[in-house]
Formats: structure tokens, C-alpha cells, sequence
């Protein structure tokens, strides 16, 4: 099975400010690898696919890059409305597809 | 455009539950239609998967065996059978559409159904 592990496990920021989290798979999941935003009480929410495919509706401050073993997802100014749980989830090795532990973002 | 979840309950260890995902607004399409679970305050798993015409079907190694999906499209519905629940199984369970045939990646999610197994 291919594990994922998310960093930093909380990210403390204000608004306006970047966003790095980082993603690691421990083999190789190609560009096979998504990010998914979920918020308190609500259902995940699909932002990038294939690493770095925005998903239709996501705003441009979501980007997604990497490849191989090591991903990440920036959110360039991060607004109110992002404040979330993030997880990254790899299909590579189909169909047995993982997901990261998460990554909080809260509000500084 | 959603899809609703509907049958999680408090069942005791070793009965069965049957949870339905009705698609409202859009048709299931081609797409491939998946379950995936969240135990409490935890992260996420996926669970299982049905193509469009049901021919390609399958199952985490932790549910398989014990757990059946299933999708009616003339109806918009996919299923999912649990037997042998253990305690280990409860979860909000969440259907989630595929963005492709069969491609692993989830575009559309219903709200979740909570299922808990104890006695």
C-alpha cells in the first residue's frame, strides 16, 4: 500500500498570506495524485487532479505541482473562506487508492 | 446537482445495513461511482467502486467480502451492502461520484450518512 504523508500537520496563517503544503508518497504515484479541501460537517471537495489540474470552479490561487514521490499545494493569499482540512489521495496504484493524514490550516 | 445519502444507523456487531446514494439534478452518466468512509475524527478511506455498467467492481482489502456495491441507473442510485459489521466500520460514509469512467478521482460528493457499530 502507498502512504502518504502530509507536512506540516497545522499551518498557522492570516489572511492574505501563502500557503505551502507539502505531500509525500513513499513510492513513485507518477502525476496520479489529488488534493481535496474538507471543511467542519461537510463532504470533501475535489481542487487538483493529476497534480496539477485545477478542478472546475476552484479559484487560480489553488495550484497544484510535483510528480513522483513529492507534491505540493499552494494557495497564493489565502482568504477567510480557506480555512479547512486538506488531504492529498494518490490513484496510481489503482484501485486501491490512499490518503494522507491531513493538513489543517487554521486561522493566526 | 448533489447526491443525497440515506440508511446509516446504530446497528449492533455482525448484523447488516444497506446504504442508497440518490443523484439529484444529474444523471449517474458513465461515470464510476465510489464509497469512501471517514471514522470519527479521523482521515479518509476509500471502500469500493462500481463501473457505469457494474462489469468492474472492487473492494479495500478491509471490506471485502463483507461489503457489496451496487447502482441501479435507471433509478440514479448506487448501493452499498454491509455485512459482519465490526466496530471498526463506523464512519460517516460518504458516495462520491468519479470524474471519469473509472479514473480514482472524486468530483462530486453526497453529505455523508453516519454508521455506528456497537452493542
Amino acid at each position: 500500500e502507498v502512504v502518504l504523508t502530509q507536512s506540516p500537520g497545522t499551518l498557522s496563517l492570516s489572511p492574505g498570506e501563502s500557503a505551502t503544503l507539502s505531500c509525500r508518497a513513499s513510492e513513485s504515484v507518477s502525476r496520479f495524485l489529488a488534493w481535496y479541501q474538507q471543511k467542519p460537517g461537510q463532504a470533501p471537495r475535489l481542487l487538483i487532479y493529476d497534480a496539477s489540474n485545477r478542478a472546475t470552479g476552484i479559484p487560480a490561487r489553488f495550484s497544484g505541482s510535483g510528480s513522483g514521490t513529492d507534491f505540493t499545494l499552494t494557495i497564493s493569499s489565502v482568504e477567510p473562506e480557506d480555512f479547512a482540512v486538506y488531504y492529498c489521495h494518490q490513484r496510481s496504484h489503482w484501485p486501491s487508492g490512499t490518503f494522507g493524514q491531513g493538513t489543517k490550516v487554521e486561522i493566526k | 446537482v448533489q447526491l443525497v445519502e440515506f440508511g446509516g444507523g446504530v446497528v449492533q456487531p455482525g448484523r447488516s445495513l444497506r446504504l442508497s446514494c440518490v443523484a439529484s439534478g444529474f444523471t449517474l452518466g458513465r461515470n464510476g461511482m465510489h464509497w469512501v468512509r471517514q471514522a470519527p475524527g479521523k482521515g479518509l478511506e476509500w471502500v469500493a467502486v462500481t463501473s457505469f455498467e457494474g462489469s468492474h467492481i472492487y473492494y479495500a482489502d478491509s471490506v471485502k467480502g463483507r461489503f457489496t456495491i451496487s447502482r441501479d441507473n435507471a433509478n440514479n442510485t448506487v448501493y452499498l451492502q454491509m455485512n459482519s459489521l465490526r466496530p471498526e466500520d463506523t464512519a460517516v460514509y460518504y458516495c462520491a461520484k468519479d470524474l471519469q469512467y473509472l479514473g480514482g478521482y472524486f468530483d462530486l460528493w453526497g453529505q455523508g450518512t453516519l454508521v455506528t457499530v456497537s452493542s
